[in-house]
């Protein structure tokens, strides 16, 4: 089945910093989906992508949907104590219905 | 927009009982979605329906796993004969076709 892969695992960064994550596949996908999940809740959606080559932003969040259709990044710059979290990619491929999801990024912030 | 609710929040069972969970959708969305979560891992998807039709199952979901939504709105998992291997978040998630899907809070089972 489709895999995506999720990098890095976790990332211990400075408040003020900017992050970077970014997820790779050897399937196709045409929707790629950037989600954040605090303990205890449910993933939330942060940025939805549907488009080769298209770059969306959502405040500080920036995403890419990779023109290969196989890999997605998301940006966060000037990273605040409340982007604490674990961010997951997920993708969909074509004709499919259901969301394929990376293994999670999770981020510390030290104040 | 109330979100989509699950119910309950927390559960606890002894192994080899069954247990039932609940899952109201966003109304206006025909699509329902369960998945699967285990600590530090992303969501593993199980089934999903459009309205009460349950168009697609994973081959995570065994005998032991049903899933239904008699009347196109909320659903129902539930897990018999229990094991330790079962216990996991188990989130619901509904969506318009084709569109992002929005997840409730989950249920947590714990099978001791």
């Amino acid at each position: 089945g489709q895999q995506l892969n999720q990098s890095p695992q976790s990332m211990f960064i400075q408040e003020g910093e900017d992050v970077s994550m970014n997820c790779t596949s050897s399937s196709i996908f045409n929707t790629w989906l950037w989600y954040k999940q605090d303990p205890g809740e449910g993933p939330v959606l942060l940025i939805a992508l549907y488009k080769a080559g298209e770059l969306t932003s959502n405040g500080r969040l920036t995403a890419q949907f990779g023109i290969t259709r196989k890999d997605s990044f998301l940006n966060i710059s000037a990273s605040i104590p409340s982007d604490v979290g674990i961010y997951f990619c997920a993708g969909r491929i074509q004709g499919a219905q259901k969301l394929v999801f990376g293994q999670g990024t999770r981020l510390t912030i030290n104040p | 927009d109330t979100g989509v609710s699950q119910d309950p929040r927390h559960k606890i069972t002894k192994r080899g009982q069954n247990v039932t969970f609940r899952c109201d959708p966003i109304s206006e969305h025909n699509r329902l979605y369960w998945y699967r979560q285990t600590l530090g891992q992303g969501p593993e998807f199980l089934t999903y329906f459009q309205n009460e039709a349950q168009l697609e199952k994973s081959r995570l979901l065994s005998d032991r796993f049903s899933a239904e939504r008699p009347k196109g709105s909320f659903s129902t998992l539930e897990i018999q004969r229990t094991e330790q291997g079962d216990s996991a978040m188990y989130l619901c998630a509904s969506s318009f076709p084709n569109s992002p899907l929005h997840f409730g809070n989950g249920t947590r089972l714990t099978v001791t």
